[in-house]
């Protein structure tokens, strides 16, 4: 089945405490994307990678770092995190950006809370 | 950057009503246009993309929307909903040349209560 995992799905930690939440997606997409979606504000774009070895700042890219060592994985690392983070995160992938209607496949999302 | 208005925060409707959401965007350039649904709990899905041609596209469960050029809009419309169709609703934007290249761009959603 064609999908996109996100893990974990939930997480509530610390500030200052370090994580990392992976993504992965199992169709051989060239493009990745990372989302926040916060009330009120819809989702804004964090990074996106059009390819392995290839990642570009969206909108918020401020806190984060992402990495694209292999096709299938994109991970969001938060280094320092801190309660404006908290936020429920989506990662989207999709065959690639560089022609017209290529809509994204959207993972099932991780809510993080940072205390 | 970029900007995708939706005009409506909250629309509250009684089954087998008419649905309309408005969503204009600000890019002038060649755009994809997507509307994705988010039922409670879940990730978004596709609900139907316009890139080019028939400016009225259909999707799925009977949701259509219009692409005006001039209006820089893309409205989401339903003749008949359901109960089901309980959801947030984004409107998405894209590029696919130049500095929008790798970008998706949403609105803020509007929250469709359908009342059964």
């Amino acid at each position: 089945e064609a999908q996109v995992t996100q893990n974990p799905r939930y997480l509530i930690t610390v500030t200052g405490k370090k994580l990392t939440v992976t993504c992965s997606q199992n169709m051989n997409h060239e493009y990745m994307s990372w989302y926040r979606q916060d009330p009120g504000l819809g989702l804004r774009q964090i990074y996106y990678s059009m390819n392995v070895e290839v990642t570009d700042k969206g909108d918020v890219p401020e806190g984060y770092k992402v990495s694209r060592k292999e096709k299938r994985n994109f991970p969001l690392i938060l280094e320092s995190p801190s309660p404006n983070q908290t936020s429920l995160y989506f990662c989207a992938s999709s065959f690639n950006q560089k022609g017209p209607g290529q809509p994204q496949h959207f993972g099932d999302g991780t809510r993080l809370s940072i205390l | 950057a970029q900007s995708v208005s939706q005009h409506n925060h909250h629309v509250i409707l009684s089954e087998a009503a008419s649905l309309e959401l408005g969503c204009n965007y600000s890019y002038g350039g060649t755009v994809n246009l997507f509307w994705y649904v988010q039922y409670p709990g879940q990730h978004l899905q596709l609900l139907l993309k316009y890139f080019s041609g028939d400016p009225l596209v259909k999707g799925i469960k009977g949701f259509e929307a219009e692409f005006i050029k001039s209006k820089f809009s893309f409205n989401l419309r339903k003749p008949s909903v359901q109960w089901s169709d309980t959801a947030e609703y984004f409107c998405a934007v894209n590029g696919w040349r130049g500095s929008t290249l790798g970008r998706l761009y949403f609105g803020r959603g509007t929250q469709l209560t359908v009342w059964p």
